[in-house]
């Protein structure tokens, strides 16, 4: 039973359009995180937040950008979606504390670009 | 930069037969983390490990903490279709406990 919510799913999109991928999470969980991961291959952590107006780049460089004006949402931008964009990109979150028991990854959105 | 190793990178196996996998790592780590990812979802997580040559298991899956702390490993016992997917470990390296690193998978398939 999944407490945190990515939408849409899928996604096809034309060159140059603003893109908004959503997530959201009822846990209360005042850590999020974007990751993207190519069908079948590693995930790499784009971005990250440690509570609300926090946030952070990870450690695969990325064009998108990302905001936390409430604690349970956590969306990410692409002002300009390029091919080069197309991917999965996974939502999670995780409890605050030095030892933590996981993250909650939401379903993703898998997105193409054409 | 800390990055942690998994292997194999990928499994055929047959239905019934038994999986072992290992992930290691050049930094101690205080916490084990073994996910699951289904082909088109998120992974979630299947066991977690908090102390040095501890043993758990969750149903057909055991894994266990190294004792070095440098590594981990994850059997699973009379595989079945459904454990079919990619199984990562993670965990948050010792001199950076704030932020969890993820393997690269070992990707399993099952043949019935």
């Amino acid at each position: 039973e999944a407490d945190i919510y990515q939408t849409p799913r899928y996604l096809v999109i034309g060159t140059g359009k603003k893109i908004t991928l959503e997530c959201s999470q009822t846990m209360g969980h005042d850590k999020m995180y974007w990751y993207q991961q190519d069908p079948g291959m590693e995930l790499h952590l784009i971005h990250y937040s440690y509570g609300v107006n926090s946030t952070e780049k990870g450690d695969l460089s990325s064009e998108s950008t990302v905001s936390r004006i409430r604690t349970e949402h956590f969306p990410l931008t692409l002002e300009s979606a390029r091919p080069s964009h197309t991917s999965q990109y996974l939502c999670a979150s995780s409890e605050k504390g030095s030892n933590p028991r996981g993250y909650t990854f939401g379903s993703g959105t898998r997105l193409t670009v054409v | 930069g800390q990055q942690l190793n998994q292997s194999p990178q990928s499994m055929f196996i047959q239905e019934g037969e038994d999986v072992s996998m290992n992930c290691t790592s050049s930094s101690i780590f205080n916490t084990w983390l073994w996910y699951k990812q289904d082909p088109g979802e998120g992974p979630v997580l299947l066991i977690a490990l908090y102390k040095a040559g501890e043993l758990t298991s969750n149903g057909r899956l055991t894994a266990q903490f190294g004792i070095t702390r440098k590594d981990s490993f994850l059997n699973i016992s009379a595989s079945i279709p459904s454990d079919v997917g990619i199984y990562f470990c993670a965990g948050p390296p010792k001199t950076s406990y704030d932020k969890v690193i993820f393997g690269p998978g070992t990707s399993l398939s099952v043949i019935p």
